[in-house]
């Protein structure tokens, strides 16, 4: 069973530049979350995604958007980048059952943005 | 806003040690997770804890969630330099909260 695929892996941008990352779940998952992993903060909450709408938000500004199509992978953009924007994005998926959602996530293994 | 602090924040040991790891927090959870990552990849499910008082073993990893859901520890036995890694902790409720993890180091 194929695990969560993200890309790109790697990519340096320039501050105000704009950035789309890619994420394919599980197959079979429906819900994406998505997080953002710096040495500081730790493992922040972007947004979670499920049936191609955004069900839980959080504290970020709204340069950070996401999306989610129909066959479950998901994009997050990120607009005017900025030096801080630096930082491991992960995306999971996880699994609903009987419409309650597990809880329990599969990352993959990011995408690693360097905001020049 | 639900805080989990997790402690140490750095641990080096020698192979063959054993260890414990903390994860506390003020807030009740519904369950409790913890996640292992390595450097360049994502973070891996080790195990999730949903009884108070729950213990959880697996292999020389033993993982405690306490009486009052609030806080969890794991203990490694035995370490070897594959534990080396990223653990850590998350807390459940409508939103699942990260702690910012214990970077374990373990030393042939």
């Amino acid at each position: 069973k194929a695990g969560v695929t993200q890309t790109p892996r790697y990519l340096i941008k320039t501050r105000g530049q704009q950035v789309t990352l890619s994420c394919s779940p599980i197959s079979g998952h429906r819900s994406v979350s998505w997080y953002q992993q710096t040495p500081g903060q730790g493992l922040q909450f972007l947004f979670e995604y499920f049936s191609e709408t955004q069900r839980n938000k959080g504290n970020f500004p709204g340069r950070f958007s996401g999306r989610q199509f129909s066959n479950s992978r998901s994009e997050m953009n990120v607009s005017t980048l900025e030096l801080g924007d630096s930082a491991l994005y992960l995306c999971a998926s996880s699994l609903e059952v009987s419409g309650r959602n597990t809880g329990e996530l599969f990352f993959g293994e990011g995408s690693r943005l360097t905001v020049l | 806003t639900q805080l989990l602090e997790q402690s140490p924040q750095f641990l080096s040991i020698q192979e063959g040690e054993n260890l414990t790891v903390y994860c506390n927090s003020s807030s009740v959870f519904s369950s409790l997770q913890w996640y292992r990552q390595e450097p360049g990849e994502g973070p891996v499910l080790l195990v999730t804890v949903v009884t108070g008082g729950e213990v959880k073993k697996l292999k020389r990893l033993t993982f405690q969630f306490g009486d009052a859901r609030k806080d969890s520890s794991l203990h490694i036995t035995a370490a070897q330099p594959g534990d080396t890694g990223l653990y850590l902790c998350a807390g459940s409720n409508y939103k699942l909260t990260f702690g910012k993890g214990t970077l374990l180091t373990v030393n042939p």
